[in-house]
């Protein structure tokens, strides 16, 4: 149990182009979503949190308005690259916690690369 | 706030040898402590985690962790590394009253030579 899918596992976009990203718990309710970014041979790191049916908390530094999050359903949450650039090229990758439990799973990530 | 500080970046150590990864915390409320594994090109794999309960915690692959308190440490532990351990690994904090926001660790990258 405790699966959480990611997709697309990889893209490929064009400057300018907004790229939208899913994560799904597939066998359990999240009321919480996490989303992280990870850069090359680095750590990850914490870009906001989603909770079911609400805004998402952004983490410092991240611009809400350039990665949109939305947690429709305690089972899907999704993240767009706005008007993605170069610098968004990154590995994304998406966690899910299910109410009242302090684990959290994560899915197997999307990789982003903007030309 | 809540920090994790994983000491050395890279580790190598020989096909059968000890495995010991540092990590030591900051937490100003009773933390959740987690390793994670990272093999290339994939997301993280849970390996263990410590939740207020017994102080030495046993996880996936023959890896073992121990809180320590007044040390602030949670190092985790193998006794005879393989080949397949080659891996990233991160320890990571988080707590009830920061929303189990999940801070990760530099990371620990892990050679296992042969």
């Amino acid at each position: 149990g405790a699966v959480v899918s990611q997709h697309p596992s990889w893209v490929i976009c064009k400057s300018g182009t907004s790229v939208k990203i899913e994560c799904r718990s597939l066998d359990f309710q999240a009321t919480t979503m996490f989303w992280y970014r990870q850069f090359p041979k680095q750590s990850l790191m914490l870009m906001a949190t989603s909770n079911e049916g609400s805004k998402a908390t952004y983490e410092q530094g991240v611009e809400k308005d350039k990665f949109l999050i939305n947690h429709a359903s305690l089972t899907l949450s999704t993240l767009t690259v706005t008007s993605a650039h170069p610098e968004d090229s990154s590995f994304y990758i998406c966690s899910a916690r299910r109410g009242g439990l302090e684990t959290q799973y994560f899915g197997p990530g999307t990789r982003l690369l903007v030309l | 706030a809540q920090s994790v500080t994983q000491l050395g970046s890279h580790v190598s150590v020989s096909e059968g040898a000890l495995v010991l990864l540092r990590c030591n915390y900051s937490s100003s409320v009773p933390p959740y402590l987690f390793w994670y594994v990272q093999y290339p090109n994939q997301g993280l794999q849970l390996l263990l985690k410590y939740t207020s309960a017994a102080t030495l915690v046993k996880g996936i692959n023959g890896f073992e962790a121990e809180f320590k308190k007044s040390e602030t440490s949670f190092h985790l532990t193998k006794p005879s590394a393989h080949m397949s351990d080659a891996a990233e690994y991160f320890c990571a904090v988080s707590s009830e009253t920061g929303g189990f926001k999940t801070i990760f660790g530099a990371g620990t990258r892990l050679f296992v030579k042969a």
